[in-house]
């Protein structure tokens, strides 16, 4: 399916290290979308790459995708107290169809 | 140039109650979608409205249906609400005139169905 499956569930770090998370999916894609959903509020949309990208960067963001894998990964370098959110990744199919399917998402608990 | 907007933020309902709930999309933006997030669970996708028509459907019951304005704007209804209709509702929008766009999000609004 579309979904993206988020890995791990949940990630504990200290403030001031990296923290990596991991997307894998199923089907062919157009582009994979990565958000942040601070508790109990909106997705704010982080980066978007597309299918003929490998690597992307976002200030202390940097995102890469593998489609022979179908796989992408987030990291988040330098990690802050503020960065403590669920993240997201949604990839976007080939069809062009608007619609992304979630899973579960990684929970980022980001210690001071 | 204001990002998607909902409201209301925060709304408590009694069982078997209907409720609306409203959407304006980005600037630039034609097509909306609205997506059903549970506490814990990642975002569920309800239905998608794009020149005024329901697109695309989730699995989701036909108590829950919608409309897009000429503005693009959108509502989200339910009706009969069920204790489990207790949820984030969340609208997205994009321009799927080009193909593969950003897909923004609202700050959504709160529903409480006691």
């Amino acid at each position: 399916s579309q979904q993206g499956e988020e890995d791990p569930q949940a990630l504990s770090i200290q403030e001031g290290e990296n923290a990596t998370m991991n997307c894998s999916y199923k089907t062919s894609i157009n582009n994979l979308q990565w958000y942040r959903q601070n508790s109990g509020r909106g997705l704010v949309h982080l980066i978007l790459i597309r299918s003929n990208e490998r690597e992307k960067h976002s200030g202390r963001l940097r995102v890469t995708l593998d489609t022979s894998k179908k796989s992408s990964s987030l990291l988040i370098t330098a990690s802050r107290a503020a960065d403590t959110a669920s993240y997201f990744c949604a990839p976007y199919g080939s069809g062009n169809t608007g619609k992304l399917i979630f899973g579960q998402g990684t929970t980022l608990q980001v210690k001071p | 140039d204001a990002g998607v907007t909902q409201s209301p933020t925060h709304l408590i309902k009694t069982r078997g109650q209907q409720v609306t709930l409203r959407c304006s999309p980005k600037s630039g933006h034609d097509t909306v979608s609205w997506y059903q997030q549970a506490l814990g669970q990642g975002p569920q996708f309800i239905f998608q409205y794009y020149e005024e028509e329901e697109r695309q459907r989730g699995n989701f019951p036909d108590r829950f249906s919608g409309h897009q304005f000429p503005n693009y704007s959108s509502e989200l209804n339910v009706n009969a609400l069920l204790l489990g209709d207790s949820a984030l509702y969340l609208c997205a929008s994009t321009s799927l005139f080009y193909s593969g766009n950003t897909i923004y999000f609202g700050e959504g609004s709160w529903l409480t169905v006691v």
